[in-house]
């Protein structure tokens, strides 16, 4: 398997813009999970899915942020207007067992917002 | 929100020696693991230890857990420059959803120099 796979691996986007990050988990795992890296907060989960239902949406920023799981081999996290502070690097994680195993990153998106 | 916190921020060492980490965390979990971070990369799972496990060991690693303390450590032997890396505890806890979700620390640093 190809591991967890993330696309882009950079994006430079002016403010304002709509931002739209990928992510496709290693085949068979059920849960997902979306993080935020930086060097501030560290690492922070934004949302998980399981079984391509949304289960804990509470690390979500703000309105602006939006993630969806249209079936088991895609997830986009969306940021819709982008500002400078959502700089930071994105991560895909995957696992299986409802997430009680361990978790598989991706190589992560590196978002730049001007 | 349950989180590690690791101990030392930053290690440097040098090649042979071995490195410990810290981690401690606030609330009850049902199992603790450690995953390494390249600069630029992804995280990648070092181990797992379970809230019933006090020590567990991985080639050069060695993992412990206190339970009564809260704390675990990380023991790397022997290191290696190719060890240089960051270093993070994830604690996971079950949640009354029935799903448990991985919570990181802000990880340690780790330089090893030749």
């Amino acid at each position: 398997d190809a591991g967890v796979i993330q696309s882009p691996r950079h994006e430079v986007t002016e403010m304002g813009q709509e931002v739209t990050l990928r992510c496709k988990p290693i085949s068979g795992h059920n849960s997902l999970f979306w993080y935020r890296q930086t060097m501030m907060r560290g690492l922070e989960l934004l949302i998980y899915f399981n079984n391509n239902v949304p289960i804990d949406d509470s690390g979500m920023p703000e309105d602006r942020f939006s993630a969806k799981m249209p079936n088991a081999s895609f997830s986009t996290l969306k940021i819709q207007p982008s500002e400078p502070r959502d700089s930071a690097v994105y991560f895909c994680a995957s696992s299986t067992y409802r997430g009680n195993t361990e978790a598989f990153f991706g190589q992560g998106t590196r978002l730049t917002v001007v | 929100s349950q989180q590690g916190e690791e101990d030392p921020q930053a290690l440097s060492i040098q090649e042979g020696e071995n490195a410990t980490m810290n981690c401690s965390y606030k609330t009850s979990i049902n199992n603790l693991q450690w995953y390494r971070q390249n600069s630029g990369r992804g995280l990648v799972h070092l181990i797992l230890i379970r809230s019933n496990e006090r020590e567990k060991h991985s080639g050069r690693l060695r993992v412990t857990l206190d339970t009564s303390k809260k704390s675990s450590s990380l023991l790397i032997t022997a290191s290696r420059a190719a060890d240089t890396a960051s270093y993070f505890c994830a604690t996971v806890l079950w949640r009354n959803s029935g799903y448990s979700t991985l919570t990181f620390g802000k990880g340690t640093m780790l330089l090893v120099s030749p």
